[in-house]
């Protein structure tokens, strides 16, 4: 069945420090994929996505490329805020069906 | 302006007892979901509704059994509730449901604590 592994957590940054977060991925199908962020107490926020290969999400400062050769879609920053302190999740969705399946996320502290 | 909310925000109650959490949302979806967060923070979904039909029912125990009145709403009702289901339980809804790939919009969460 389809899966996501993140890289184990937590990571923690001082303010401005580069950011990555690993995340790969098996899937059947050409699935898109997707960052959530959580931050503390709420719910799940869309971060970016990429629905083919070679797409890049963006957004806020964070980027991920789908790579299907390496079936995988890190999450990077190249400088970090205090703000971005929050779990993230990488997760996927195939062409077959339309639930998501979620890496166990990667908890995010940014220090000042 | 809330897209997608959920009541109540947190939820305390005993061993044996039955509740309901319930979700809406004002995006005009067709598909809403419910997905259990556990202590360690894994996401999993539970079950998907597309246009009040269930098209999502993954191995969850019987006592949980969630209910779609119309295609704005999904709510998840809990039987005999049990230690273990203590947990964040979350919402979402996205636009089409199965052979879609659509963004899923999500509540804030409903924290569950069964004592």
């Amino acid at each position: 069945g389809d899966s996501v592994t993140q890289m184990e957590g937590p990571v923690t940054l001082s303010e401005e420090a580069c950011l990555t977060i690993n995340c790969t991925y098996t899937a059947t199908g050409y699935p898109s994929l997707f960052w959530y962020v959580q931050y503390p107490g709420e719910g799940l926020q869309l971060l970016l996505k990429a629905t083919k290969a070679d797409d890049k999400g963006s957004n806020k400062g964070f980027e991920a490329t789908y790579r299907k050769e390496t079936t995988s879609f890190h999450l990077e920053k190249g400088s970090v805020q205090v703000s971005d302190s929050a779990v993230y999740f990488c997760a996927l969705s195939e062409t077959s069906g339309s639930r998501l399946t979620f890496g166990e996320g990667t908890q995010l502290t940014v220090n000042p | 302006d809330t897209a997608v909310s959920q009541t109540p925000k947190y939820l305390v109650t005993q061993m044996g007892n039955d509740k309901s959490i319930k979700c809406e949302q004002n995006l005009g979806h067709d598909t809403m979901y419910w997905y259990k967060q556990d202590s360690k923070k894994f996401l999993k979904i539970m079950f998907s509704y597309n246009n009040k039909e269930l098209i999502i029912n993954e191995t969850v125990p019987n006592r949980f059994s969630p209910k779609s009145p119309d295609k704005a709403h999904l709510n998840l009702h809990i039987n005999s509730l049990e230690l273990g289901d203590s947990a964040v339980y979350f919402c979402a809804s996205s636009l089409r449901g199965s052979g879609s790939q659509e963004t899923q919009y999500f509540g804030p969460g409903t924290r569950l604590l069964v004592l």
